[in-house]
């Protein structure tokens, strides 16, 4: 199993461009999750999915839009890059809450994202 | 609200030194909590949680509900031990989200 991957590894946006991050899970994990990493923040979760389509807002949403049309993907959609969404974007999944397991979270590698 | 407090951004110690990352959250009901470890260059990756009570890599963790917290120890510290340290709270059905801290950056002096 490839786990959880994410496309692409690195990107540079000017401000104003979009721009779509896919993450991708072969586990058929129930949960996905999109989180940004930055220095002295620590993760902050954007959104997650707890199904094939179904979205919700974290704690950070603005600026960002999620789409799950298939179990296995999670996409995170930029729509107006700001440098404020310069960071580290990293993707996890969860396995059905049904399993002994249900509460770890398996993270992708991440994406780290420059706007200029 | 539920939040998880990491009071140190930075921890130095040396090799073979006694460690302890601390953790301290605060949450009404009976939380489940986790810490992460994120290597150089690496993922997240789930280093252990409370009600395994296991040692993983020689780490343990003790939830405390009284003071609330739950700190990271190991006995002698080894230079692979350098990186990121998340401890994250789980609140449980219905809200299937975990609430991460700052983070700790530990670095083994060797």
């Amino acid at each position: 199993n490839a786990g959880v991957t994410q496309t692409p590894k690195f990107r540079v946006l000017k401000t104003g461009q979009s721009m779509t991050l896919l993450c991708a899970q072969d586990m058929n994990h129930e949960y996905m999750y999109w989180y940004r990493q930055d220095p002295g923040m620590g993760l902050r979760l954007i959104h997650y999915s707890v199904g094939e389509g179904t979205t919700a807002k974290g704690e950070v949403p603005d600026g960002y839009n999620v789409s799950r049309l298939k179990k296995q993907n999670f996409l995170l959609g930029l729509e107006s890059a700001a440098p404020s969404q310069t960071s580290v974007y990293f993707c996890a999944s969860t396995p059905s809450p049904r399993t002994r397991i249900r509460n770890e979270q398996y993270f992708g590698p991440g994406t780290r994202l420059t706007v200029t | 609200a539920q939040r998880v407090t990491q009071p140190e951004k930075l921890l130095s110690v040396f090799k073979g030194a006694p460690v302890e990352l601390k953790c301290n959250y605060s949450y009404s009901g009976s939380p489940e909590l986790f810490w992460y470890v994120q290597y150089s260059r690496q993922r997240l990756q789930l280093l252990l949680r409370h009600i395994s009570r296991e040692s993983i890599k020689g780490f343990t963790a003790d939830l405390n509900k009284g003071e609330t917290s739950f700190h990271l120890k190991k006995p002698f510290a080894q230079e692979e031990d350098s990186a990121m340290y998340y401890c994250a709270l789980f609140r449980g059905f219905g809200n299937e989200k975990l609430t991460f801290g700052t983070g700790t950056r530990l670095t083994i002096i060797p």
